[in-house]
């Protein structure tokens, strides 16, 4: 049982860009968050997706999007790359959003 | 939301139990403490949760205080592969998808 993916594993990109991060759930799991993680720092929330439809958000700004497909798999669209956007960015999946969530291993995003 | 605090750092003998506490003196009735653990460039991993009575599972114990401010994670044998960032996390039912994640614990197990 494959657990949470991630692709790609690493990117980097130049301030200005865009940027689209995917994620395939755990089997079963019908819930994906999204989280980034700057260096030294613990991960922040930045949105969830339940039933195709963002369901909560965090603190991040519109230039951070998604979408979540039939499958449950995911996407993290950001728009206008800044230098501080570099971080690690997490992949959360649960069978509900009240379950307990399991991460993959991130996409760490390197913008030059 | 309520927060939590934890110890910056711990180290502990391997082949000893580590003994994990965290404070979450404003938490609220339906709110439930949950633990991660994050391996060094790795995502972060579930370990347990509880509302109100002591969890045990494969990984570890909870205990959590009977009025509830303040819970220990017990790892019941480290082992140097339970080197690790441990985060307490407390999780209202009314915000299900966020995890508010602090600074953690960096937890160090020593031969």
């Amino acid at each position: 049982d494959a657990g949470v993916t991630q692709s790609p594993t690493h990117l980097i990109k130049t301030r200005g860009q865009q940027v689209t991060l995917r994620c395939s759930p755990k089997s079963g799991h019908d819930t994906v968050s999204w989280y980034q993680q700057a260096l030294g720092q613990g991960p922040q929330f930045i949105f969830q997706y339940y039933e195709e439809e963002e369901r909560q958000r965090g603190n991040f700004p519109d230039r951070f999007s998604g979408h979540q497909f039939p499958n449950y798999s995911s996407e993290l669209n950001v728009n206008a790359l800044l230098l501080g956007d570099s971080a690690l960015y997490l992949c959360a999946s649960s069978p509900g959003p009240e379950y307990e969530q399991y991460f993959g291993p991130g996409t760490r995003l390197t913008v030059t | 939301d309520a927060k939590t605090t934890q110890p910056t750092s711990m180290d502990c003998a391997e082949g000893r139990a580590a003994n994990l506490p965290c404070n979450h003196s404003t938490i609220s009735g339906n709110e439930y403490v949950y633990w991660y653990r994050q391996i060094h460039s790795q995502g972060p991993q579930y370990i347990i949760h509880g509302l109100k009575n002591n969890e045990t599972n494969e990984m570890a114990s909870l205990i959590i205080t009977e009025d509830r401010k303040s819970s220990t994670l017990i790892l019941p044998h480290a082992t140097l592969r339970d080197t690790a960032v441990y985060y307490c996390i407390v999780r209202t039912t009314d915000s299900w998808g966020k995890l508010q994640f602090g600074a953690g614990t960096q937890v160090v197990v020593t031969p």
